[in-house]
């Protein structure tokens, strides 16, 4: 079945970095577009990054423009997301889907960033 | 940007009865609506597309209409399964994806 699952995330410092990554499973993952949304605890979704198929086209949330860097490797059916400069306040669960449509569908389990000094 | 404005915040409904969620755009997203449930330490998952189209595996209870800016999402006979978070996005201006800030149906 089409499967998910982000990992990567972890305690940081603000002003750190770390790297997400999202494996893909049971479908042409070469095929899809495919986006990061984010959930800080106790709030809402919102939606962080985007990335076409072949990787030609990208955009970002002016919220992280500049900072944080998505990218994927259709031959090892696997995104990425490299944060850096992280503050306080990209602090979340970090989740990855797939878009159908425009649709999300479906998404991954999530991995929580927390960045505290 | 897209604003998308859901309410109410919080809804009370009792099993069995009935549910209304609304959810606005700040301008026409035409029908390119989505609706996604949320239950606690869960990721979400796409319930309604389309505005109106019910995604794979999601029961005939849930409908959703609208179109333009005013979108409500009905789900009918609450179940116990039922009660979560949702939230409504637009994908008109896809990929900038913008959701609404969610409504959270509780148990009255």
């Amino acid at each position: 079945q089409v499967q998910l699952v982000e990992s990567g995330g972890g305690l940081v410092k603000p002003g750190g970095s770390l790297r997400l990554s999202c494996a893909a499973s049971g479908f042409t993952f070469s095929d899809y577009y495919m986006s990061w949304i984010r959930q800080a605890p106790g709030k809402g979704l919102e939606w962080v990054s985007y990335i076409s198929s072949s990787g030609s086209t990208i955009y970002y949330a002016d919220s992280v423009k500049g900072r944080f860097t998505i990218s994927r490797d259709n031959a090892k059916n696997s995104l990425y997301l490299q944060m850096n400069s992280l503050r306080a306040e990209d602090t979340a669960v970090y989740y990855c889907a797939r878009s159908v449509a425009g649709t999300l569908l479906p998404w991954g389990q999530g991995t929580l960033v927390t960045v505290s000094s | 940007e897209i604003v998308m404005t859901q309410s109410p915040a919080t809804l009370s409904v009792s099993p069995g009865e009935r549910a209304t969620l609304s959810c606005r755009a700040s301008q026409s997203v035409s029908s390119n609506l989505a609706w996604y449930q949320q239950k606690p330490g869960q990721a979400p998952r796409l319930l309604i597309y389309g505005a109106s189209t019910r995604a794979t595996g999601i029961p005939a209870r849930f409908s959703g209409s609208g179109s333009g800016t005013e979108f409500t999402l009905t789900i009918s006979s609450l179940q116990s399964e039922d009660f979560a978070v949702y939230y409504c996005q637009q994908y008109n201006n896809w990929p900038l994806y913008t959701f609404g800030q969610g409504t959270k149906l509780e148990i009255k």
